[in-house]
Formats: C-alpha cells, structure tokens, sequence
C-alpha cells in the first residue's frame, strides 16, 4: 500500500526565516511527486511534480527536490502571505490505466510578520 | 482559478438524506475525480471516471455514487446521510494527453456538506 508521510505536522516561522517541509513515501512504481498548496476553505492548488532522483524545481520562494525515498520543499525567505497547508502526494499505477494520488495529510505552515 | 467547477458550494442536509454534488470539469479534461476531505482523514480519493467511463474506484462507500454525462460534467450522489459524512467534497480533472503534463490533476474548490 502506498504511504505519505509529512512533517512536521505544523510549523511557525517569522517572516524570512527559511525552513523545509519533509515528504517521505513508500509507493510501488512512482510516476510522480506532487505538492500542492491549500488554503482553508478551498481546494488545493497545483505547485510542482517531480519525477525522478535528483529532479529540483523552483517557483519564486519555493523549491521542491526528490531522492528515492523522500521529497523536500524548501521555502526561502517567507512572507506572511506564504501561509497554508502544504499537501504532498505520491502517483502511481493503480490499474486498468489509470494512476492515484495518495495525498499525506500535509504540513500547517503559519508565517508571522 | 484551476477550471474545475463545483456546486453548490455549501449545503445542510439532515440525517437519513441525499444530496447530489456536481462538478464541471477543465475545458478538454476526459478524467473526472471525487475525493473527500474530513478534518481527521486528509485527502480520501473516491472514484475516478474517464469519459464517461468509471475507472477506478478508492474508499467509497455503498451509499455513495456517480457518474460521469457526455458532456463530461459529473456527479457524486451522496444517500442516507450520516453525521460522519460531512466532510469538504473535491472535484478534480486531468487532461487526457498521454506526456508527462498529463498526470497533474487540478482540484476544484470544493462542496461544503454538513450533516445535521
């Protein structure tokens, strides 16, 4: 079975303090990586897929790596408006063609001015 | 704004009811998904459908359905409602082009159901 887990569960940095979020998965035959970003309230938001060791990606305070067995997001520098609960989920073959994502249940990142 | 459109956004429903919430998906978008999110279980997947096809089934319940119509639009039919139900319902879409860009799954915003 497919398994995310997330850590820490909940995390307070002051704005510009730089921090990682940890993802670490057991999957059989990963096809992709995902973070997505979700506010309260509302659905989560695409951010980055990896597929392989060794991938990086970077969007303005966000960069996601791989290794085999775990996922990091770093975020540089942060600012109050970075605040939301950070979803990491692992795809992979389910059967008759189709792929699942297993979401963990995420990381509560909270940004203080 | 991801494209996945979802109504209602709210609803209060009694004990015993049944609701029906229905999702558009992204433009071209063959693949329709349902998932739940209660405040103790994370992300559940649901059921999957591919053109209007059902393609793969997760943590479903027996009082829970859908369907997916020709023109793509779905709907999660949600019957003899419990309290443990209430829950943020999503809908998500991915595109049926078989490169990489089509493994991300957009989500909508999602159906508020409380059940009283």
């Amino acid at each position: 079975e497919d398994q995310v887990t997330q850590s820490p569960e909940a995390l307070r940095l002051q704005e510009g303090e730089s921090s990682s979020l940890n993802c670490s998965y057991t999957v059989s035959g990963l096809r992709g990586l995902f973070w997505y970003r979700q506010d309260p309230g509302k659905g989560p938001e695409f951010l980055f897929t990896l597929y392989s060791a060794g991938e990086e990606k970077e969007k303005e305070r966000l960069k996601a790596t791989l290794t085999k067995k775990e996922s990091f997001l770093h975020i540089t520098a942060p600012k109050p408006e970075d605040s939301a609960t950070y979803l990491c989920a692992v795809q992979a073959y389910s059967g008759a063609g189709s792929y699942q994502l297993t979401f963990g249940k995420g990381t509560k990142l909270s940004v203080i001015p | 704004d991801s494209g996945v459109t979802q109504t209602p956004k709210h609803l209060i429903t009694a004990t015993g009811q049944r609701v029906t919430l229905r999702c558009s998906p992204r433009s071209g978008d063959l693949s329709v998904y349902w998932y739940q999110q209660s405040l103790d279980q994370g992300l559940q997947f649901l059921i999957q459908y591919y053109n209007g096809e059902e393609r793969a089934k997760g943590n479903i319940l027996e009082r829970f359905s859908a369907q997916q119509f020709p023109d793509l639009h779905s709907e999660l039919n949600l019957s003899s409602l419990e309290l443990g139900d209430s829950a943020l319902y999503f809908c998500a879409s991915s595109s049926p082009v078989q490169d990489r860009s089509g493994n991300t799954i957009y989500f909508g915003e999602g159906s508020w159901l409380t059940v009283v």
